[in-house]
């Protein structure tokens, strides 16, 4: 069964950036690979709904951005190591949120976010 | 954009009852809902994928209905384990849309 882990807890300063990890293990168990899956990037601010952010293919690098964060997000991965990354830039305190990779069948309809990543606090303050 | 209506926010119930939650989407989505679960602290567990599709390894009190813009979770005999907060998700779409959740007392 794959599992996803996410990095640490992160402090930042409103205007600076941050980036995220989440790496895949237990691809061999499955049968697939870490390229036939898609990741997508989800945050929870405190009191508010999920918010999706966006979503990478690792096989081709294809990458789907939410129209909010277009300029501010970048998501890439390295198949050598089965890691997705998240980078957000230019930070506003709005951004203090919990961030979650999760792993997803690879369509953009009547798809299913399974695993999540444990989630990674990002907080900004000055 | 397709906006997802999750309802009660929050319910409270005894062990051993049946549970039903309810979103509606504003527009067809066929099956595309899911259902999660998320206790304080953790990653929502996918419970329910296609409106009606058990995941692996997740209790049969757990049932999924629904299609078009109509859905219901419907926990039967419910356990003190399920304490959390329950979220509907349509993925017709990507982006999707999460219902805002609804939370679950004993």
């Amino acid at each position: 069964q794959v599992q996803l882990m996410q990095s640490g807890a992160e402090v930042k300063k409103p205007g600076a950036s941050v980036k995220l990890s989440c790496k895949a293990s237990g691809y061999t168990l499955t049968g697939y690979t870490f390229r036939d899956d898609y990741f997508h990037w989800l945050r929870q601010a405190p009191g508010q709904d999920f918010e999706w952010m966006g979503v990478i293919s690792p096989g081709g690098g294809a990458t789907t951005y939410a129209k909010a964060l277009q300029g501010r997000l970048m998501v890439t991965s390295e198949t050598s190591t089965s890691t997705v990354y998240m980078e957000l830039y230019n930070l506003k305190y709005e951004d203090t949120a919990i961030y979650y990779c999760a792993l997803a069948n690879p369509y953009y309809t009547n798809y299913w976010f399974d695993p999540w990543g444990q989630g990674t606090l990002v907080t900004v303050s000055s | 954009d397709i906006q997802v209506t999750q309802s009660p926010s929050s319910l409270s119930a005894s062990v051993g009852d049946r549970v039903t939650i309810s979103c509606r989407t504003s527009e067809n989505i066929a099956d595309s809902l899911n259902w999660f679960h998320q206790k304080p602290g953790t990653a929502p567990r996918l419970l329910i994928f296609s409106a009606s599709k058990l995941q692996s390894g997740v209790p049969s009190r757990f049932t999924g209905s629904g299609s078009v813009t109509d859905f219901s979770l419907t926990i039967n005999s419910l356990q003190p384990e399920d304490v959390g907060t329950y979220f509907c998700h349509q993925s017709y779409t990507t982006p999707g849309a999460f219902g805002r959740g609804t939370r679950v007392e004993i």
